[in-house]
């Protein structure tokens, strides 16, 4: 089964500067790949999803990136502002079907004013 | 407004006892799903139904059951067979038709503690 890797230590940057996240994945290509949001106490948020045949794609101060070669998505938040603190968890479909997703454990992201 | 509505938000029980999570969604999807999330850990699927009447076994269904007797409903009953079974759980939502890329939609989640 596929395996997804978030880093799971806390990012901590300065307010007005770019975010990184980074979802690592084994052992199969999914069709796509989605990022969410979720604040303490409370469900994920869908943020943005991507395919596998697109590079990149934007959401006002969102981008995320998708390397199908590496297993790669990466995560940007440009412009961070406190309230983008939360975590973010990535999600791919499951092996042999996309009636079950898996989702990683979540980089929480902390953005200090 | 068109959600998920997942009741109680918090919940004890004690040993032994059986207890229901309720899961209601007016978004008129056919698949839902329950996840457990500890912390330190990603989002386990318990079970999910794709259809009324219908449904299957998540990674971590051992000690839960479910049912799925209307399409708006999926409640889920964590049972005395459930060893460890303090966590946050979370209903989530997504429509059936091309599975590939629908945005799940989750309710607030339930905090359950055994006391």
């Amino acid at each position: 089964s596929q395996k997804i890797e978030q880093n799971s230590e806390a990012l901590n940057i300065q307010e007005g500067k770019t975010a990184t996240l980074t979802c690592n994945y084994t052992n199969y290509s999914p069709a796509y790949l989605q990022w969410y949001r979720q604040d303490p106490g409370r469900g994920p948020v869908f943020l943005l999803l991507i395919r596998e045949n697109e590079k990149e794609k934007r959401k006002e101060r969102l981008k995320v990136t998708f390397d199908t070669t590496l297993k790669q998505s990466l995560f940007h938040i440009t412009a961070s502002q406190p309230a983008d603190s939360a975590t973010y968890l990535c999600a791919l479909p499951n092996s042999g079907g996309y009636q079950k997703v898996t989702f990683g454990i979540g980089t929480k992201l902390q953005v200090i004013p | 407004d068109g959600g998920i509505t997942q009741s109680p938000k918090y919940l004890f029980r004690k040993e032994g006892q059986n207890v229901t999570l309720s899961c209601e969604q007016n978004l008129n999807h056919d698949a839902m799903y329950w996840y457990r999330q500890d912390p330190g850990q990603g989002l386990r699927l318990i079970y999910y139904s794709q259809i009324v009447n219908d449904f299957q076994k998540g990674d971590i269904a051992e000690g839960y059951s479910v049912s799925r007797e209307k399409k708006e409903s999926f409640p889920l009953t964590v049972t005395s067979a459930q060893k460890n079974p303090t966590a946050f759980y979370l209903c989530a939502s997504t429509t059936r038709e091309g599975f590939s890329g629908n945005t799940i939609y989750f309710g607030e989640g339930s905090w359950l503690t055994v006391v």
